[in-house]
């Protein structure tokens, strides 16, 4: 079975500009959760969705946003991109628990 | 509020045991976890424990964890240089965001 897919693996984006990152959850998963980890840092929650409904958000600003789709896939939304907001960011799948996550996308902001 | 605390850097000989130390705030965390990352790379969950556990093993890999002080910990028997990464403790509850720490780098010396 495939694990927890993210596209893309990189990408390098200008001062102001949008980003969308995807996200394709665990088959029979239908939690996806949102993390950015910065570099020497520990992952920080950014949202997470369950059957298509916001679950949970953490302290992001609202140029971030997420949504779920009826496949349980999810994309990751960031507005008006800042310098601080490169970083790895991860998705992860769960049934509940055991969260399974993907290898990330590394954005680069400059 | 939720806090997660790990030291920062670890460092020990190919064969002997790694303990990897982690302490957390919140008291109703029903699930504890171990993710390993190695460079360039996402996380890869390595063990959970139920919070009404107090040892949990699992080949190379022994979590102990005392609720009383709030202490998690990650024993490695018989490290090797693949060991050699970033670990993160993590908590949360079903269903709910994780928490992490910062992490520990394991460095492991042939």
């Amino acid at each position: 079975d495939a694990g927890v897919t993210q596209s893309p693996t990189h990408l390098i984006k200008t001062r102001g500009q949008q980003v969308t990152l995807r996200c394709s959850p665990i088959s029979g998963h239908k939690s996806v959760s949102w993390y950015q980890q910065v570099l020497g840092q520990g992952p920080q929650f950014i949202f997470q969705y369950y059957e298509k409904e916001e679950r949970g958000r953490g302290n992001f600003p609202d140029r971030f946003s997420a949504r779920q789709f009826p496949n349980y896939s999810s994309e990751l939304n960031v507005n008006a991109l800042l310098l601080g907001d490169s970083a790895l960011y991860l998705c992860a799948s769960s049934l509940g628990y055991g969260y399974t996550f993907g290898s990330g996308t590394r954005l680069t902001v400059v | 509020g939720e806090d997660v605390e790990q030291s920062l850097f670890l460092s020990v000989r190919e064969g002997d045991s790694s303990v990897i130390n982690c302490t957390y705030t919140d008291s109703s965390s029903t699930y504890l976890y171990w993710y390993k990352q190695e460079p360039g790379a996402g996380l890869q969950l390595l063990t959970y424990i139920f919070s009404n556990m107090d040892m949990k093993q699992d080949q190379r890999l022994t979590v102990l964890l005392n609720k009383k002080d709030k202490h998690l910990s990650l024993r490695i028997a018989d490290t090797q240089t693949g060991d050699s990464a970033i670990y993160f403790c993590a908590q949360g509850e079903y269903g709910n965001k994780l928490v992490f720490g910062s992490g520990t780098i394991l460095r492991v010396k042939s």
